[in-house]
């Protein structure tokens, strides 16, 4: 009864230094996203990946890349950390919505809290 | 332009008041879903409700009741009879059908006071 776990839990990292956090989920989804949420921001759509091979933009990309790794996987890449990145990481799954589907929410993990000195 | 605006920041009642808290949304999508999150102080997101554009009926779930209307473009939520339980963030969201993206807004905090 895993649903979406995120690796690691907490990280600090300096100034430049590169960084992957992870995530996967067993409930079979075929969407997965990464998310950032800061201060009076609410969440805001870093990437998403809508199917295994394909990602795309979301609100707020620069500075990350992903990787939908297979239909589990979905990894978040800073590749030279900078302060204005430190937040609260959440990843999330879903089905693909359908018209007429039932109740098909996210699923959040529980979290990546990152700090950039 | 924000896509999901959640204007009110912070609310304090006391315990047993009903409170409502807004969200108002913007899509040129025909097709779109709303949902209500809640975040507790222990960080985890947690589900409350999901309405799709083609279904306007209120809906209530115990305490809990949301009032969707497309003519204002809202999505409220009320808590009856609020619980200290009830402190939380609470996000409203939207998916445009098509492109496969959520908006969320930036949060209500509720404090409930006892």
């Amino acid at each position: 009864n895993a649903g979406v776990t995120q690796t690691p839990k907490f990280q600090v990292l300096k100034t430049g230094q590169s960084m992957t956090l992870q995530c996967a989920q067993d409930m079979n989804h075929n969407s997965m996203y990464w998310y950032r949420q800061d201060p009076g921001m609410g969440l805001r759509l870093i990437y998403y990946s809508a199917s295994e091979g394909t990602t795309d933009k979301g609100e707020v990309p620069n500075g990350y890349n992903v990787s939908r790794l297979n239909k589990r996987e979905f990894s978040l890449r800073l590749e030279s950390a900078a302060p204005s990145q430190t937040s609260v990481y959440f990843c999330a799954s879903s089905e693909t919505v359908n018209r007429g589907a039932g109740d098909q929410p996210q699923h959040f993990g529980d979290g990546t809290r990152l700090s950039i000195l | 332009a924000q896509k999901v605006t959640q204007a009110q920041t912070e609310i304090s009642v006391v315990e047993k008041e009903d409170v409502t808290l807004d969200c108002v949304y913007e899509t040129r999508d025909t097709t779109y879903y709303l949902f209500w999150y809640k975040q507790p102080p222990s960080g985890e997101l947690v589900f409350l409700i999901r309405r799709n554009s083609f279904d306007e009926q209120n809906e209530i779930s115990g305490r809990y009741s949301w009032n969707f209307q497309k003519s204002t473009s809202s999505f409220n939520f009320t808590i009856t009879a609020s619980q200290v339980v009830d402190s939380a963030v609470y996000f409203c969201a939207l998916l445009e059908y098509n492109f496969n993206k959520f908006y969320f807004g930036s949060g209500t905090k509720l404090n409930v006071k006892p």
